[in-house]
């Protein structure tokens, strides 16, 4: 599982700040993810990646974007960070399109002061 | 729209008794669910998914599409199970399918 790593592993900024959280996986996994994990709402899809080029929106994509210029990078870029965007924000990958597992990073814990 | 219902944010047992971790889905097609379990300073990882009707670690899950939920049992709770679980659908989009996480349930099991 050490094939896939994020950084920071933790991260403090303040409001209105543009902020990059990367994520570089070593499988060449086609499809990434990244979620945000928050006390009561478990984990939501924040953006996804099915090839590099290609990206789509989650459930929770304002104030998020992505890029996917090589298969193997995966950044998530907080434009003007907000005090809500405070989370843990996790990417994953995973082989296929389909019902293969998901591997996850170790996370990243984000403060927006 | 798809939905994962974990009802519980905490469920505490002791060591030995048996455990149920609730989870119920909403939707209208053909349901494709997990478990992925997150111990302590460890990632998030794959426990089980219903395509494969594997038995992780003693647990097991049965897919009810009548009460529409894939609650997840095992009959005797250790102290190494003690983690967050979160229940997973993956719904289906252009091609691919997309999962979708409930909010987790902790689970404390007492020495």
């Amino acid at each position: 599982d050490a094939g896939i790593t994020q950084s920071p592993r933790y991260k403090i900024t303040e409001t209105g700040r543009q902020v990059t959280l990367m994520c570089h996986q070593t499988w060449s996994h086609s499809y990434m993810f990244w979620y945000r994990q928050d006390l009561g709402h478990g984990l939501r899809l924040i953006y996804y990646s099915a090839a590099a080029d290609i990206t789509d929106k989650g459930e929770v994509p304002d104030g998020y974007v992505v890029s996917r210029s090589k298969t193997e990078n995966f950044p998530l870029t907080l434009e003007s960070a907000t005090r809500s965007q405070t989370s843990v924000y996790f990417c994953a990958s995973r082989e296929g399109a389909k019902l293969e597992k998901l591997f996850f990073g170790s996370g990243t814990q984000l403060s927006v002061l | 729209a798809q939905r994962v219902t974990q009802p519980e944010k905490l469920l505490s047992v002791f060591k030995g008794a048996p455990v149920e971790l609730k989870c119920n889905y909403s939707y209208s097609g053909s349901p494709e669910l997990f478990w992925y379990v997150q111990y302590s300073r460890q990632r998030l990882q794959l426990l089980l998914r219903h395509i494969s009707r594997e038995s992780i670690k003693g647990f097991t899950a049965d897919l009810n599409k009548g009460e529409t939920s894939f609650h997840l049992k095992k009959p005797f709770a250790q102290e190494e199970d003690s983690a967050m679980y979160y229940c997973a659908l993956a719904r289906p989009s252009g091609g691919s399918y997309i999962p979708t996480f409930g909010r987790g349930t902790s689970l404390i099991v007492h020495p």
